[in-house]
């Protein structure tokens, strides 16, 4: 069965500090990926997706980068994070096809003080 | 891309009374409309979903109508308990851009 790895679950971080999330997923190839933000009391933004190694799609010019260096491996980064990043983001995968539910990783709370 | 637009933002309703929500897109080629469900602190998870080519589709007390003339989908929850609350996203995937858009969500309450 397939499974998605979404670390840390939780995160403080100073502002100007770099960052990087990972995810990964297990028991499936080539899906399409996906990074999504919620801030607090929001919708679902998406960030980022991916349809396959080294493809990305940026869908919201920022301090964000992303980056999927294996098939089932993607990386949310920055360089210097902003208080205007915190929020809760949320990997995400679905088949390659795309048009099937797409499933959340457990998502990761960034607190930027 | 695709802009995927949901109303109320926020609904409350009484236990045992009906819910909808509706949703509108753009994208024409957008050809499946998952609708999930998110409690507080955790993941949005699938409810249902709707392809297409079905203009309605039911699964006990919940049910999604889909016009794709209007380009706008409803979710329909009956018989609302306690536990029905929660944030409702809908969304749609774009064919041409392969790519899965949210709406804004709904906050929705039941009142016992």
């Amino acid at each position: 069965s397939q499974t998605i790895h979404q670390w840390p679950a939780t995160l403080v971080q100073p502002v100007g500090s770099p960052l990087s999330l990972e995810c990964t997923v297990e028991g499936t190839s080539n899906p399409n990926l996906y990074w999504y933000r919620q801030a607090a009391g929001r919708g679902l933004q998406l960030l980022f997706y991916s349809v396959g190694i080294g493809q990305i799609s940026s869908e919201v010019p920022q301090n964000l980068s992303a980056s999927r260096p294996q098939d089932r491996q993607f990386i949310l980064s920055s360089k210097k994070l902003l208080l205007s990043d915190s929020g809760f983001y949320l990997c995400a995968w679905s088949i390659s096809q795309g048009n099937t539910e797409a499933f959340f990783g457990q998502g990761t709370r960034l607190t930027v003080v | 891309g695709e802009n995927v637009e949901q109303h109320p933002s926020t609904l409350s309703v009484q236990e045992g009374d009906s819910a909808v929500i509706k949703c509108t897109y753009s994208d024409s080629a957008s050809n499946y409309f998952p609708w999930y469900k998110q409690e507080l602190g955790k993941r949005p998870q699938l409810i249902i979903d709707i392809r297409s080519n079905v203009g309605e589709k039911k699964d006990q007390r919940i049910a999604v109508t889909l016009n794709k003339t209007a380009k706008h989908f409803s979710l329909h929850i009956t018989e609302t308990q306690p536990e029905d609350s929660a944030v409702y996203f809908c969304a749609a995937f774009s064919g041409s851009a392969r790519q899965l858009t949210f709406g804004s969500g709904t906050q929705l309450t039941v009142l016992p």
